[in-house]
């Protein structure tokens, strides 16, 4: 099945405290770009990456980190997560061009930091 | 100003009834509109796209994009609960972005 997957689906943490969100996509898509989401805020993105080796930022980036070293996978890292990181977050991969290529969401990663 | 604005709703319709789903963007440098729906504690997923101005129509749905207005529409005819969900609009920008509104909450009640 073609999937975006994201793990950990909930995570609860401390201010302060290093991690990770995993995304993986078995679509052989070039593109892939990371979102949160927040009440009356809608959809924003964090950083993406048009292919291996090849990261941007997006619109909020402050307080995030991406890599990606194979085409599958897009991490991202909050060093030092705080308050207002708390969020649902998104990770979305699509084929690159001009034509109609819509993004596939994975299931979101609802992040709580205390 | 946002680039594209969306009415967070909720609206609230019978079961049935014709919905009606709008957006306004505000730059007219972009050819590609999408409308995404996304159900409680899901992934946004791909609903319906259109190309530059016209309708598209896809069995209950049709999608609706006026340039001269900046306008994108979603209509949904003989709506059913099952389409209780946040509709998000969106246009694709450079480098294969896509700028979302902030999504309208749509209940259809049986």
């Amino acid at each position: 099945e073609a999937q975006v997957t994201q793990n950990p689906r909930y995570l609860i943490t401390v201010t302060g405290k290093k991690l990770t969100v995993t995304c993986s996509q078995n679509m052989n898509h070039e593109y892939m770009s990371w979102y949160r989401q927040d009440p009356g805020l809608g959809l924003r993105q964090i950083y993406y990456s048009m292919n291996v080796e090849v990261t941007d930022k997006g619109d909020v980036p402050e307080g995030y980190k991406v890599s990606r070293k194979e085409k599958r996978n897009f991490p991202l890292i909050l060093e030092s997560p705080s308050p207002n990181q708390t969020s649902l977050y998104f990770c979305a991969s699509s084929f690159t061009g001009e034509a109609n290529y819509g993004y596939t969401f994975g299931s979101g990663t609802r992040l709580t930091v205390v | 100003q946002k680039e594209v604005e969306q009415d967070p709703g909720p609206l609230s319709v019978p079961e049935g009834a014709i919905v009606s789903l709008n957006c306004t963007y505000s730059n007219s440098a972009f050819q590609y509109f999408m409308w995404y729906r996304q159900y409680s504690r899901k992934g946004p997923e791909l609903l319906m796209y259109t190309y530059s101005s016209g309708n598209k129509e896809d069995g209950r749905f049709t999608a609706q994009v006026d340039k001269s207005s900046k306008y994108i529409s979603l209509f949904i005819r003989d709506s059913q609960p099952s389409d209780s969900a946040t509709y998000l609009c969106a246009k694709k920008g450079g480098f294969q972005k896509l700028v979302f509104g902030t999504g309208t909450r749509l209940l259809v009640s049986p």
